[in-house]
């Protein structure tokens, strides 16, 4: 099956910082990814829409300059949280549709999330 | 408005027994697909079950079946049998359209505990 993987795991950080969180397709090619972010106990929240070879689709309120996203290859994208701040830890999570599976029912593949904390 | 609805934020379950976690959504867009994951306490989402708006049977994998009620805009899951590693959070979400990078949307999910 289609795997996501995202790196690092686990990462903590001192307040002022960047840190950049990988997510790549280990098996297929993924011209669309998506971020998402995650409080304890909560939902996961789109944050955006990563798209290869052109610029991120963000959702409203989610600062485009704090959360830099790249998406340079068809089986990577990035994201930079940029300056990180208390108020940025949170568990990130990126995911992908496998193009190979037809779109109607094809679920989407998630890495196994970046618990960012920040110091 | 709320696309995914859960209203259960935590359920206990006994071991062997069978749960119905619930799930209502909101669309006017006729395709639509209904999704299941599994979180466990390790963070990764792992997909259980898909239904589509058009699907005239109810979808099953292994332990896990779909109850979907789509004059009532319900897509509940249950799970038969349930084991301990079940214990987990469980989120429903949707995907409107048929579109290949339409955005899902993601209910607040439900804290299940299986007891021994």
């Amino acid at each position: 099956g289609a795997v996501v993987s995202q790196h690092p795991s686990r990462v903590i950080c001192k307040s002022g910082t960047s840190v950049k969180i990988e997510c790549r397709s280990l098996d297929f090619q993924a011209t669309t990814m998506f971020w998402y972010r995650q409080f304890p106990k909560q939902s996961l929240m789109l944050m955006a829409t990563s798209n290869e070879g052109s610029k991120a689709t963000y959702e409203q309120g989610v600062e485009k300059d704090k959360f830099l996203i790249n998406h340079a290859s068809l089986t990577l994208s990035t994201l930079t949280v940029t300056s990180a701040h208390p108020e940025d830890s949170s568990f990130y999570i990126c995911s992908a549709k496998d193009p190979r599976q037809f779109s109607y029912n094809s679920p989407l593949h998630f890495g196994n999330g970046t618990r960012l904390t920040v110091t | 408005a709320q696309k995914i609805t859960q209203t259960q934020p935590g359920m206990f379950v006994q071991e062997k027994e069978a749960v119905t976690l619930d799930c209502t959504y909101d669309t006017s867009d006729p395709s639509y697909g209904l999704f299941w994951y599994k979180q466990p306490s390790s963070g990764e989402m792992i997909f259980l079950i898909y239904q589509g708006s058009y699907d005239q049977q109810n979808a099953t994998e292994g332990r896990y079946s779909l109850n979907f009620q789509k004059a009532r805009k319900s897509a509940n899951l249950v799970i038969s049998a349930s084991q301990l590693g079940d214990s987990a959070m469980y989120f429903c979400a949707m995907r409107e359209g048929i579109d290949n990078f339409n955005k899902f949307y993601f209910g607040s999910g439900t804290k299940l505990n299986v007891k021994p």
